[in-house]
């Protein structure tokens, strides 16, 4: 078993539309949990990140993080063709430093 | 803020000869950089991570004597990709880190694609 699991999709949706990505993890120790957007040849970008358990929001988007089922969600709302990309969600430990262990990222196409 | 650049953006090369790959920090100082590997489709997976002075720490199955590591400030790491086949074909991309502070946000750089002939 991985440590991160993601559905790689593609997930095509219509503007508008509330999209839902999600991981799953194997690894406990894991309290840091992230998700990075890609475009197509380009570097990741840091879109939300969490701390242990819980919720966030930015804006359109909201991360979830449920410890306790291994479970850690990102929405969108409203999407925008914008949003076309790859999602990767990522994870590390609790020490400062240890590098992060990415998902496999879900592409997403948001259509007009 | 929180910059980070890579150069070249992409590379073509024969069979047998050496690239290197640098990334740099523009607007902080990193005391941590990792470098990532990512095939088409595929996650990033980690190659290494360098501190700043100190010899980088490879993850396994990555060959240090093919993948060389070079963190030689806080604000310039470089992978050397020596004696490269078309197998080493890739999407190279670096992250750094900041130095300080319990959060491990990386900042990553544009990428670099790797084509060996």
């Amino acid at each position: 078993q991985k440590e991160v699991e993601q559905d790689p999709g593609p997930l095509s949706v219509p503007e508008g539309a509330i999209v839902s990505l999600n991981c799953t993890y194997s690894n406990s120790a894991f309290q840091y949990f992230m998700w990075y957007r890609q475009y197509s040849r380009k570097g990741p970008e840091l879109l939300m990140y969490t701390y242990s358990s819980g919720n966030k929001e930015d804006g359109r988007f909201t991360a979830q993080v449920d410890k306790s089922s291994k479970y850690i969600s990102l929405f969108i709302r409203d999407s925008q063709p914008s949003d076309s990309a790859t999602y990767l969600c990522a994870m590390s430990r609790q020490q400062a430093g240890t590098a992060l262990i990415f998902g496999k990222g879900t592409t997403l196409s948001v259509s007009s | 803020g929180a910059v980070v650049s890579q150069h070249p953006s992409w590379v073509i090369c024969k069979s047998g000869t050496s690239v290197k790959i640098e990334c740099r920090s523009l607007d902080f100082q990193a005391t941590t950089m990792f470098w990532y590997r990512q095939f088409p489709k595929q996650s990033l997976m980690l190659m290494a991570t360098s501190n700043e002075g100190s010899k980088a720490t490879y993850e396994q199955g990555v060959e240090k004597d093919k993948f060389l590591i070079n963190h030689a400030s806080l604000t310039l790491s470089t992978l050397t990709v020596t004696s490269a086949h078309p197998e080493d074909s890739s999407f190279y991309i670096c992250s750094a880190r900041p130095g300080g502070g319990p959060y491990n946000e990386q900042f990553f750089g544009p990428g670099t694609r790797l084509t060996v002939l």
